[in-house]
């Protein structure tokens, strides 16, 4: 099974709804982030929780909000989605603590597409 | 300026040729440098992982990092076509956030 999942793998949903995308892993790690990659663009940093109690904006939080259900959970919401928000999403964990290199492990993605 | 730039692509190179993938990063406190490499449509992957200066060796995998000219490189000797992909530059800043540049498009040619 893989370490981290994302649900669902696609979707597809219309201006104005709201939706979920959800984050699972099985690595015991402290740390999660949402992340949004777009042609060009690389990866930009949406939301990062370092443990249940500790979230924090990236750079592009706006029209977005998430939920650290617990330390392997890590939800992300679009309350309102737009066209510009249709992008692949990828949900990474690593582990915490002092100095060293921190690996970041990704989930596999969701593909987004707002009409 | 961004905060973590890479050599536009795409890279194109022959088969069994040194592929040479470049990095730049404004943070001068930052510790931590990572390439990733991401097949198209899948998630990134981590290949090599460097924090002091020098060369970092992993098969034929070659991270070589400058502090001090703010510079991170990946060299891939005898490319493959199995290494065409997007090649993407990870920095940990000093103040402990993980920046990824915009990547670079890598196409190894048989």
């Amino acid at each position: 099974d893989a370490d981290v999942t994302q649900t669902p793998r696609n979707r597809i949903t219309k201006t104005g709804k709201r939706i979920m995308l959800e984050c699972s892993q099985t690595k015991g790690h402290d740390r999660m982030y949402w992340y949004r990659q777009d042609p060009g663009l690389g990866l930009r940093l949406i939301y990062y929780s370092f443990d249940v109690k500790d979230i924090n904006k990236g750079e592009i939080s706006d029209g977005y909000s998430v939920s650290r259900q617990a330390q392997a959970k890590f939800s992300l919401s679009l309350e309102s989605a737009i066209p510009n928000q249709t992008a692949l999403y990828f949900c990474a964990t690593s582990t915490s603590g002092k100095g060293g290199a921190k690996t970041q492990y990704f989930g596999p993605g969701t593909r987004l597409l707002v009409l | 300026q961004k905060e973590v730039e890479q050599n536009s692509g795409p890279l194109s190179v022959p088969e069994g040729a040194i592929a040479s993938l470049n990095c730049t990063y404004s943070d001068r406190g930052s510790q931590s440098f990572f390439w990733y490499r991401q097949y198209s449509g899948k998630s990134p992957e981590l290949i090599m992982s460097i924090y002091s200066n020098g060369d970092k060796e992993d098969g034929r995998f070659t991270a070589q990092l400058n502090k001090a000219s703010q510079y991170v490189s990946l060299l891939i000797r005898d490319s493959q076509p199995s290494d065409s992909a997007t090649y993407l530059c990870a920095v940990k800043s000093s103040y402990d956030k993980v920046i990824f540049g915009p990547g670079t498009s890598l196409s190894v040619i048989p």
